[in-house]
């Protein structure tokens, strides 16, 4: 079935860079997607990827995906505290719908 | 503010209980999901709506159920409640039934005690 993997935790010093990684499995996923999750809040959407794409750049974001390890990354320029979140992977594995497989989600501290 | 409401935010209530959680979709909105996000099993899909009609179905429970009324909002209720099903559910809405973008609700938190 689907799945989709990511590490559980990811500490950075504000400033720096962030990198979140993620693999999934189902190779006919048609999108995959970037969710932040604040403590107390809802999923917001960050940002996505069409499966024919290798990357896409959205302001302090940028997505790279390798279609062929079936690997998704995140990295978060100049990570500021309000960056502080866990960040969910996703796939779209519903032909039609948007019946999404996500990650455990990631847990991203800065440290200022 | 995603456009997408919830309600409650927040629900307790014993075992065995039955309860209903509801959602209004963004205005335009035709289809509406259902996700359930627990410690143990993560972030889940449960089951899609559109225009009224069932148009998806993903680890629902059959003692859960939902339906989404002709104006547009959905409730899903959740009946013989087990401790297990202590979560937040979350409500997403998008334009059609395969879009590339849905917006998510803030969620309900049900405890089950």
């Amino acid at each position: 079935g689907e799945d989709v993997e990511q590490s559980l935790f990811l500490s950075v010093r504000e400033g720096d860079s962030s990198v979140i990684n993620c693999t999934y499995t189902d190779s006919s996923s048609t999108y995959l997607y970037w969710y932040k999750q604040e403590p107390g809040a809802g999923l917001q959407l960050l940002t996505y990827i069409f499966s024919n794409m290798d990357m896409k750049q959205d302001q302090r974001l940028t997505v790279l995906l390798n279609k062929k390890d079936k690997h998704l990354s995140l990295r978060i320029a100049d990570t500021q505290t309000g960056d502080s979140a866990i960040y969910f992977c996703a796939e779209n594995f519903g032909a039609g719908s948007y019946q999404l497989t996500f990650g455990k989600g990631t847990k991203l501290s800065v440290i200022p | 503010d995603s456009g997408v409401t919830q309600t409650p935010k927040h629900l307790i209530t014993a075992t065995g209980q039955r309860v209903t959680l509801r959602c209004s979709p963004r205005s335009g909105d035709l289809s509406v999901y259902w996700y359930q996000q627990s410690l143990d099993q993560g972030l889940q899909f449960l089951i899609q709506y559109y225009n009224g009609e069932e148009r998806a179905k993903g680890n629902i429970l059959e003692r859960f159920s939902a339906q989404q009324f002709p104006d547009l909002h959905s409730e899903l209720n959740l009946s013989s409640l087990e401790l297990g099903d202590s979560a937040l559910y979350f409500c997403a809405s998008s334009v059609g039934m395969g879009n590339t973008e849905a917006f998510f609700g803030q969620g309900t938190r049900l405890t089950v005690v």
